[in-house]
């Protein structure tokens, strides 16, 4: 099966940079994904990290380390509507389709 | 509009009734994911179908817990008998073939069980 943990909370002011990280341990799979979900709404893609190195979408940035077992979330200059949960997911190789999803991250910006 | 649809929104049962949830994917997705979601926790894997084949049920937590997914589109969970312990929102996603696998959800359907 598949294990991923990421932080419980993060809080920070806006302007700021935010890190979430994830670790996970699999047997082995395609690609490491990241969703958003604010209070009340449904979850939405975010960013997939297929190869190691960074992924860059405007404010966010998305990096996995297959050797390392480690990917992360970065959240640049931080704006009030960025407060959300934030879940790292990975495609299994032998779970076809199937997403496994982290706890989630609830990010907290602060004035 | 073209999304994944949920219904109903909000579901207040009482304890032993039988619930029906319903979801609309979005159309020519073949994979079909329905999850649940308690208050301030993670996503957890219910059920998932692709195609015709047979569905992964692997993360139904009880026999009370059944879904079907009829012409390859629309989907039915099925909670027989509730309990109080079902209350939480029930997510379902939509997703192509593809190396992305980018899954798109539903608004979910907030069931509480009295």
């Amino acid at each position: 099966g598949q294990s991923l943990e990421q932080p419980s909370e993060v809080t920070a002011v806006e302007g700021a940079i935010v890190q979430i990280n994830c670790t996970y341990q699999t047997s082995g799979f395609y690609g490491l994904s990241w969703y958003q979900q604010h209070d009340g709404g449904a979850p939405t893609f975010l960013s997939y990290n297929a190869l190691d190195g960074l992924e860059e979408t405007g404010r966010f940035s998305s990096f996995l380390s297959r050797s390392d077992s480690y990917g992360y979330l970065l959240l640049q200059e931080l704006q009030m509507k960025d407060s959300a949960s934030y879940f790292c997911a990975v495609r299994a190789l032998l779970d076809d389709y199937k997403l496994s999803f982290g706890a989630g991250t609830t990010v907290t910006v602060r004035a | 509009g073209a999304g994944v649809s949920q219904s109903p929104s909000n579901k207040v049962t009482e304890k032993g009734k039988d619930v029906e949830l319903r979801c609309d994917p979005i159309s020519g997705h073949t994979a079909l994911y329905w999850y649940r979601q308690s208050l301030g926790q993670g996503l957890e894997f219910l059920i998932y179908f692709q195609g015709n084949s047979a569905p992964d049920k692997s993360g139904l937590p009880s026999d009370r817990f059944s879904a079907e997914r009829t012409g390859g589109s629309v989907s039915t969970l099925t909670i027989q008998r509730t309990q109080q312990e079902d209350s939480a929102v029930y997510l379902c996603a939509s997703s192509s073939v593809g190396i992305y696998n980018e899954q798109f959800f539903g608004p979910g359907t907030r069931l509480t069980v009295l």
